[in-house]
């Protein structure tokens, strides 16, 4: 069936430093990709997102891009802040209209 | 306007009791999705509910089960209570009942202990 693989944590950066979290999955058919977030205590929140081949997500300096090819969706951002410290979790769009989601990657980002 | 909503927001039950979670949608968001997060790991799939009918059930036994109602609230319940099933119970809404255009907004969920 479809899933979702994702690097383990947890991963710890300094500030500013480049960050990027792989995730390739498997999947029979075309589906959308996500990147989630979820800060402690809270819920999920969507990161960003890329529907096709080649789409590139973005949002808050964050960017994914959608590799049919190489079946993967890695994470990157340029320069990490303290406030990114959360869990990530890299999706897919299921045939029952669910997410279908890796185990999360936790990210420390220390000052 | 509100997000997702769940009630409780902490829950404490004994093994083989009954439990029921609530969830109110997004306002003008017609599917309501059950996802159980054990610590550590990702969010699994329950069920799907859009427009009141079940679209979509994952690999849950019987003792899970769950409706949606006429306003598009929802509740999922749970009956004879095991250590296991205690986790972070997430409920997410959306607009269509495909996750494929149609981004899941979720809630900040109930946990669940079972002792």
């Amino acid at each position: 069936g479809d899933s979702v693989t994702q690097m383990e944590g947890p991963v710890t950066l300094s500030e500013e430093a480049f960050l990027t979290i792989n995730c390739t999955y498997t999947a029979t058919g075309y589906p959308s990709l996500f990147w989630y977030v979820q800060y402690p205590g809270e819920g999920l929140q969507l990161l960003l997102k890329a529907t096709k081949a080649d789409d590139k997500g973005s949002n808050k300096g964050f960017e994914a891009t959608y590799r049919k090819e190489t079946t993967s969706f890695h994470l990157e951002k340029g320069s990490v802040q303290v406030s990114d410290s959360a869990v990530y979790f890299c999706a897919l769009s299921g045939s029952q209209g669910n997410l279908i989601f890796g185990k999360g990657t936790k990210l420390s980002v220390k000052p | 306007d509100a997000g997702v909503t769940q009630s409780p927001t902490h829950l404490i039950k004994t093994r083989g009791q009954h439990v029921t979670l609530r969830c109110s949608p997004i306002s003008g968001h017609k599917s309501v999705s059950w996802y159980q997060q054990v610590l550590g790991q990702g969010p699994q799939f329950i069920f799907q509910y859009y427009e009141k009918e079940e679209r979509g059930r994952g690999n849950f036994p019987d003792r899970f089960s769950a409706r949606q109602f006429p306003n598009y609230s929802s509740e999922l319940n749970v009956n004879a209570l095991l250590l296991g099933d205690s986790a972070l119970y997430l409920c997410a809404s959306s607009l269509g009942g495909s996750s494929y255009n149609s981004p899941l907004h979720f809630g900040n969920g109930t946990r669940l202990t079972v002792t």
